[in-house]
Formats: structure tokens, C-alpha cells, sequence
């Protein structure tokens, strides 16, 4: 199975602050990398696909990059409802795996 | 727009069994790979099960093979996941989602729905 670990595990940062979430998969996996938000109580949401595409509706404070086995999501001006646990999932192959997720803390 | 509305959860006992329906609208179910995210209380998410458009391609997780079986009824815009031998590590909020092909993405998201294993 292929191994995904994301750093920082928490953060704390400020509105307008730019906040960088890291990334790494145990093999390459090309660029079949997803990034999720999820809200407390909420259901997870898409913000990137293919680690550089901006899902429809996403606010371009977001943004990915990467390939083979390390990742980026980068926001880049830190808004209050940005504020949640994001999530990196490989789907290069089955099981798809996801990181253990980065809660980002209101400073 | 998209929609997934998951039903049937609940608490059960250790051994027992739930099927979870998920209800699609707003798209061509016909036409996309299904999978069930779960993630359990205060955990990160997991990918449980997957099925291809026409039923075919069938993946799972190796801790659900050979308990759990993942289903859709096309005419009726429908995907189920029949859990049987229920344990308590099974105990999360279960997902529904669009996608699940290799080298896709999932999206959108049903708002879930909750299974509770009482040992």
C-alpha cells in the first residue's frame, strides 16, 4: 500500500498569513494527488485534483504542486473560513490512501 | 448540481449487520466509478470500497474484504454497502462518494452517515 504523510501535523497561523502543507507519498505516484477540506462536522471537499487543478468554485488562494512523491498545497492569503483540517489523497492505485491530515489553527 | 444523501446508519452490535443506500441526483450516475469513505470519531479518512459504472471493478480495503460488499442499482440511481460481521473498529461516518478511478478524484460528498459498533 502506498504510504502518505503530511507535515505539519497542526499549524497555527493568522488571516492573510501564507501557509504551505507538505505532502509525501512512500513511491512515486506521478501526479494522482488530491487535496480535501473538511470543516468539523462537515463532509470533506475538493480543492485540488492532480496536484495542480483547481476544483470549479475554489478560491485561487489555493494552490498545488508536486510530482513523483512530494506535494505542496500552498495558501496563499489566509482567510477566516480557511480554517479546517486538509487532507492529501494518492489515486495512483488501490487502496487509495489518504494523509493523516493538517489542522489549521487559528493564531 | 451533484447530490449523494447516505441513510441507514445507526448503533448495532458487535457480529451484526447494516446496509447503507446512498441516493445520487444531479448527474449521470450511470456514467461515474462510486466508492464509501469512512473516517471514524476524531480519525482521519479512509478509503473503504469502490465500484465501476457497469459493476464491475469491484475494490476493497483489506480490512473490510470479505465482510463488506459494495452494490448499485443503476435504474434506480442507488449504491449501497452491505456490512456484515461488524466490529467495533467499524464504528465511523460512513461517505459516499463520486469517483474511485484510478487516477481520478472523489467529488462531490455525501454529508454521511453514522455506524456505531457497541462490543
Amino acid at each position: 500500500d502506498i504510504q502518505m504523510t503530511q507535515s505539519p501535523s497542526s499549524l497555527s497561523a493568522s488571516v492573510g498569513d501564507r501557509v504551505t502543507i507538505t505532502c509525501r507519498a512512500s513511491q512515486s505516484i506521478s501526479t494522482y494527488l488530491n487535496w480535501y477540506q473538511q470543516k468539523p462536522g462537515k463532509a470533506p471537499r475538493l480543492l485540488i485534483y492532480t496536484a495542480s487543478n483547481l476544483q470549479s468554485a475554489v478560491s485561487s488562494r489555493f494552490s498545488g504542486s508536486g510530482s513523483g512523491t512530494d506535494f505542496t498545497l500552498i495558501v496563499s492569503s489566509l482567510q477566516p473560513e480557511d480554517f479546517a483540517t486538509y487532507y492529501c489523497q494518492q489515486s495512483y492505485s488501490t487502496p487509495y490512501t489518504f494523509g493523516q491530515g493538517t489542522k489549521l489553527e487559528i493564531k | 448540481e451533484a447530490q449523494l444523501v447516505e441513510s441507514g446508519g445507526g448503533l448495532v452490535q458487535s457480529g451484526g449487520s447494516l446496509r447503507l443506500p446512498c441516493a445520487a441526483s444531479g448527474f449521470a450516475f450511470t456514467t461515474y466509478t462510486m466508492s464509501w469513505v469512512r473516517q471514524a470519531p476524531g480519525k482521519g479518512l479512509e478509503w473503504v470500497a469502490k465500484m465501476k459504472e457497469d459493476g464491475s471493478e469491484i475494490s476493497y480495503v483489506d480490512s473490510v474484504k470479505g465482510r463488506f460488499t459494495i452494490s448499485r442499482d443503476n435504474a434506480q440511481n442507488l449504491l449501497f454497502l452491505q456490512m456484515n460481521s461488524l466490529r467495533a473498529e467499524d464504528t465511523a461516518v460512513y461517505y459516499c462518494v463520486r469517483g474511485g478511478a484510478t487516477r481520478g478524484y472523489f467529488d462531490p460528498w455525501g454529508q454521511g452517515t453514522l455506524v456505531t459498533v457497541s462490543s
